[in-house]
């Protein structure tokens, strides 16, 4: 299958600070990214839709000032949290879909955010 | 009612067993429909993919699919305890997952 890469893999930040988060497919152009948050235990939640040069579309409940997505190009996309807080710690995913293979989607190894 | 929902959990099967993930939907008009297992700890892996009505077999795992009764199966046969994970279904459109069904393969 095609590859999707995350950097950072872990972080850990000080609580107000901004974390970004990058999304790479790496063998394929994505024309949608998805970003998921997952709790421990818990499902995976996804927070908004990019389409590369357009902007995102939110969820319900996600905040998108907090939460900022920019997907500049067919291969990158990246997820700002601003003023993180404690209660953002989880387990941040991205997923990739397009190329050959358009209808299936592929996730990243996802990075795991700390806020002390 | 969800868009997604998954049989409730845990399931647990003995080694060499045939363990059944069930799957409904509610999008009449879904055509497309995918299985993920996702490791603890881990991001979710693509390991079934299903377009039309029937099975659709690969190794160990067979795919079912049925848009008159909108559900969707996965099958695993011989199953191994690498197998324990919690599978995830899918379906093209909307990419929000259902809780998912955690699978324990007893040695």
């Amino acid at each position: 299958g095609a590859v999707v890469s995350q950097h950072p893999s872990w972080v850990i930040c000080k609580s107000g600070t901004s974390v970004k988060i990058e999304c790479r497919s790496l063998d394929f152009q994505a024309t949608t990214m998805f970003w998921y948050r997952q709790f421990p235990k818990q499902s995976l939640m996804l927070m908004a839709t990019s389409n590369e040069g357009s902007k995102a579309t939110y969820e319900q409940g996600v905040e998108k000032d907090k939460f900022l997505i920019n997907h500049a190009s067919l291969t990158l996309s990246t997820l700002t949290v601003t003023s993180a807080h404690p209660e953002d710690s989880s387990f941040y995913i991205c997923s990739a879909r397009g190329g050959p293979a358009y209808n299936e989607q592929f996730f990243g190894p996802g990075t795991r955010l700390t806020v002390l | 009612q969800k868009e997604v929902e998954q049989n409730s959990g845990p399931l647990s099967v003995p080694e060499g067993a045939i363990a059944s993930l069930n799957c409904t939907y509610s999008d009449r008009g879904s055509q497309s429909f995918f299985w993920y297992r996702q490791y603890s700890g881990k991001s979710p892996e693509l390991i079934m993919s299903i377009y039309s009505n029937g099975d659709k077999e690969d190794g160990r795992f067979t795919a079912q699919l049925n848009k008159a009764s909108q559900y969707v199966s996965l099958l695993i046969r011989d199953s191994q305890p690498s197998d324990s994970a919690t599978y995830l279904c899918a379906v093209k459109g909307d990419m929000r997952f259902g809780a998912g069904t955690r699978l324990t393969v007893k040695p």
